[in-house]
């Protein structure tokens, strides 16, 4: 079964730091670029960051530009997202999401919260 | 650019329904558009992807099409089941950015 596990969520004040981790499991997670899409409360997906199978090509959402990092290890099956300066609005439920074709996401983790708040 | 879906659409069990996407800028025939289903509490699982296929395991229930002349995508759901409510989201792309639409509660009556 395909499946990828999100962890790393948690509360963090204005400012502060925090540092996603997704696991895969169940295809072979080095062919396959990957993804984080996020969705705060109540609201619509917003896709956030982009990488590569062999982390040569990286893209970033404009609202995160400069912030966050998306990296990943191929030998671990494990995708990041080192989140920098966290504000209010970053606040979300964030995905670990596969790159299914060029164009699909599929299939979505589970997701992991991420509160910033003073 | 921008992708429009209605806020909300509800139908009978049984009953067919609609929800268009509308794309603000460019050709939508020339950038794939997927479909994905977002049950209460649960993360988005995909229903259609490009324009108009249904992934492994989704129903024949569920049609995805475009249409150039209002430059806009749709998926349809024929023989409304309860299960089926839910926020639909469509999504497409342009060069390396990801765009979703707002996304559309669908509730069945």
């Amino acid at each position: 079964e395909v499946q990828l596990v999100e962890s790393g969520g948690g509360l963090v004040q204005p400012g502060g730091s925090l540092r996603l981790s997704c696991v895969a499991s169940g295809f072979s997670f080095s062919g396959y670029r990957m993804d984080w899409v996020r969705q705060a409360p109540g609201k619509g997906l917003e896709w956030v960051a982009h990488i590569s199978s062999s982390s040569s090509i990286i893209y970033y959402a404009d609202s995160v530009k400069g912030r966050f990092t998306i990296s990943r290890d191929n030998g671990k099956n494990s995708l990041y997202l080192q989140m920098n300066s966290l504000r209010d609005e970053d606040t979300a439920v964030y995905y670990c999401v596969r790159r299914w074709n060029d164009f699909c996401f599929d299939p979505w983790g589970q997701g992991t919260q991420v509160t910033v708040s003073s | 650019f921008m992708l429009t879906q209605p806020h909300s659409v509800s139908g009978s069990p049984g009953k067919t329904v609609t929800i268009s996407c509308t794309r603000s800028s460019g050709n939508i025939a020339n950038n794939y558009v997927q479909w994905y289903q977002q049950r209460p509490g649960r993360a988005p699982t995909t229903v259609i992807y490009e324009h108009d296929r249904r992934l492994s395991g989704v129903p024949d229930r569920f049609s995805g099409s475009i249409d150039r002349s209002s430059n806009s995508a749709s998926l349809t759901i024929s023989g409304l089941k309860t299960e089926d409510e839910a926020d639909y989201y469509c999504q497409s792309y342009d060069g390396s950015n990801q765009v979703f639409g707002r996304g559309t509660q669908l509730t069945v009556l």
